[in-house]
């Protein structure tokens, strides 16, 4: 069984469309998290959530809206797409607290033309 | 605030030769240090972690990291490379009990037979 698990895995819209991921664990984790992995592979943080309540926000637009509607899922929509935002989006999971064990999803490639 | 850098984006040995793969970390607490490596259109899979105990620390598929306070190194090495080790390798850091990874630029892994 996948532990951490995205929808789509590829996602190709045009600019100024309005497009969400999915992410669920079925670890029973408290934490959820999102990263962005730029051109250059480059990894940074945008969210975290703990038990639905964000804990992270690093100074992402707020076209990008995270969403988590149970602690098991972490769902991340983003409006109005520019093509800055092509890059791969990884969700994660951890226990409360505890960022040293995160398990990571496979990855939603988004290309924005 | 915590930061990591990884010397060199691409590294490239022969197959049976050392891996030397370089991490610095800077941190304003005792850190928790972790190689992470991302094969082709895959996610995230976590290769080893430093948590305060041993400062060698051994991981999956042979490799191992020594923690080095005065240095602040965290460098990854195997003592001999197999054409299935190329892939990209990340460095991160995080505090103990903290709520994120803050990740390195990430060392490709090129491996010649």
């Amino acid at each position: 069984d996948t532990a951490v698990s995205q929808t789509p895995k590829y996602l190709v819209t045009q600019m100024g469309n309005d497009k969400s991921i999915k992410c669920e664990q079925n670890l029973g984790h408290d934490t959820m998290y999102w990263y962005k992995q730029d051109s250059k592979k480059f990894l940074k943080i945008m969210f975290s959530y703990n038990n639905k309540e964000l804990i992270i926000n690093e100074t992402v637009p707020n076209r990008f809206s995270p969403k988590s509607p149970d602690k098991a899922h972490l769902n991340l929509h983003i409006n109005s797409l520019e093509l800055g935002d092509s890059a791969v989006y990884f969700c994660a999971s951890s226990l409360a607290g505890r960022a040293d064990t995160q398990y990571f999803g496979p990855g939603t490639r988004l290309t924005v033309l | 605030a915590q930061s990591v850098t990884q010397l060199g984006s691409h590294v490239s040995v022969s197959e049976g030769a050392l891996v030397l793969l370089r991490c610095n970390y800077s941190s304003s607490v005792p850190p928790y240090l972790f190689w992470y490596v991302q094969y082709p259109n895959q996610g995230l899979q976590l290769l080893l972690k430093y948590t305060s105990a041993a400062t060698l620390v051994k991981g999956i598929n042979g490799f191992e990291a020594e923690f080095k306070k005065s240095e602040t190194s965290f460098h990854l090495t195997k003592p001999s490379a197999h054409m299935s080790d190329a892939a990209e390798y990340f460095c991160a850091v995080s505090a103990e009990y903290g709520n994120k990874l803050v990740f390195g630029a990430g060392t490709i892994l090129r491996v010649k037979s």
